[in-house]
């Protein structure tokens, strides 16, 4: 049974540092790998999805990589900002629905 | 079109009572799911409507759960006689195609489910 753990649960820096999220996953057979953003009361975003044939995906500030055979999957987020705050979220789907970890809930201070 | 709706947005209820919750998906995807995402909880898969076949349900957590999707578009996700642990924000998601791996799920903003 896949199980998906997200480190650390919570994150608090100061704007403008580059900063890693990981998350790490038991069951290397996978599809895909999807990392969202949750802000509260707007639902969630997809932010990348990494296909499990590719080893990293970018959008602008943002970079995902992923390594099957260790299961884990960093997000990279560069030069942070204010508005960066948020929950993240790495998902995964073993069928068609997915499997969520528990997130990390990251504040950027000004 | 517009990205996924639904309604309410929030809804406070009394135990016992049966709620019933919307969900309007974006326009041509044929995949919808329902997730909810209790408390302090990561998110926790429902029920997956997938074009014309039968739904996946094996996410839903008693019978007191049910769910349909009419003509392929709107769905709406009923809970009868709930209960205070059913509390929780229900968050519907569609993807472009069915029995599809690969698509993005576009999520809609939730409903914020309280009961009393």
């Amino acid at each position: 049974k896949q199980e998906v753990t997200q480190i650390p649960a919570a994150l608090s820096v100061p704007e403008g540092e580059n900063l890693v999220l990981n998350c790490s996953f038991t069951d290397s057979a996978i599809y895909n790998l999807q990392w969202f953003r949750q802000d509260p009361g707007k639902g969630l975003t997809s932010l990348l999805l990494i296909q499990s044939s590719q080893r990293e995906q970018t959008s602008g500030r943002l970079n995902a990589s992923l390594d099957k055979s260790s299961g884990r999957s960093t997000l990279y987020i560069a030069a942070s900002q204010p508005g960066d705050s948020a929950t993240y979220l790495c998902a995964l789907p073993p069928h068609y629905q997915l499997i969520w970890g528990a997130g990390t809930k990251l504040i950027i201070k000004p | 079109g517009a990205g996924v709706s639904q309604s309410p947005s929030n809804k406070v209820t009394e135990k016992g009572k049966d709620v019933e919750l919307r969900c309007d998906p974006i326009s041509g995807h044929t995949a919808l799911y329902w997730y909810r995402q209790s408390l302090g909880q990561g998110l926790e898969f429902l029920i997956y409507f997938q074009g014309n076949s039968a739904p996946d349900k094996s996410g839903l957590p008693s019978d007191r759960f049910s769910a349909e999707r009419t003509g392929g578009s709107v769905s709406t996700l009923t809970i009868q006689r709930t209960q205070q642990e059913d509390s929780a924000v229900y968050l519907c998601a569609s993807s472009p195609r069915s029995f599809s791996r690969t698509d993005t799920q576009y999520f809609g903003p939730g409903t914020r489910l309280t009961v009393l």
